[in-house]
């Protein structure tokens, strides 16, 4: 089935880079997302990636993507206090119908 | 586009009665999701619609949830009866269409919570 996992919390130091991880379990996902939500707020959509890429840069975002291990990093450099929200990792393919799953959702917090 | 509109933001009511929540998609956008999150399972999908038509329910927790999609610019999810396990916050998101065009665009959400 499809599965998508990441950590729960992360805490950085403003300036320093922030990394969010997340494994997925569905080899036939096209698309990969990364999904913020501020407090209070819907999510909205940060960058996103396609299966036969392994890296995307956008400004200060970097995505990495490990095809063989499922695995999907965001890399935030020189994180700011504005940086501080949720972070969902989210597939889909397009085999069929368009259908987004999310992780969990890593809280990502940035103090002085 | 004043992007997806959900209403109401906030919604209390007492368990056992019904609750109707209510989206308005952005224009042209052929997708339209609805998604619940709770601190226990995160962002959960409800179910999808493709041009009006549900395509997948099996998100649906239980009978008690319908969601209806009567033309391509209004959606309703409804819970009848409502209990305190359905307290949640409840996004509608919306989707020009497959691939790299799949981006959802979400809602601001609807607060629910079932004393």
């Amino acid at each position: 089935g499809e599965d998508v996992e990441q950590s729960l919390f992360l805490s950085v130091r403003e300036g320093d880079s922030s990394v969010i991880n997340c494994t997925y379990t569905d080899s036939s996902s096209t698309y990969l997302y990364w999904y913020k939500q501020e407090p209070g707020a819907g999510l909205q959509l940060l960058t996103y990636i396609f299966s036969n890429m392994d890296m995307k840069q956008d400004q200060r975002l970097t995505v990495l993507l490990n095809k063989k291990d499922k695995h999907l990093s965001l890399r935030i450099a020189d994180t700011q206090t504005g940086d501080s929200a949720i972070y969902f990792c989210a597939e889909s393919n397009s085999g069929g119908y368009n259908k987004l799953i999310f992780g969990a959702g890593t809280r990502l917090a940035v103090h002085p | 586009d004043a992007g997806v509109i959900q209403s109401p933001r906030h919604e209390v009511t007492e368990m056992g009665q019904e609750v109707t929540l209510r989206c308005k998609p952005i224009s042209g956008h052929d997708y339209l999701f609805w998604y619940r999150q709770t601190m226990m399972r995160g962002l959960e999908l409800l179910i999808y619609f493709n041009n009006n038509v549900p395509i997948d329910d099996s998100g649906m927790p239980e009978d008690r949830f319908s969601a209806k999609m009567p033309n391509a610019s209004f959606s309703t999810l409804k819970i009848q009866p409502s209990e305190p396990r359905d307290s949640a916050v409840y996004f509608c998101a919306s989707s020009p269409g497959q691939g790299w065009n799949a981006e959802a665009f979400f809602g601001q959400g609807t607060r629910l919570t079932v004393v």
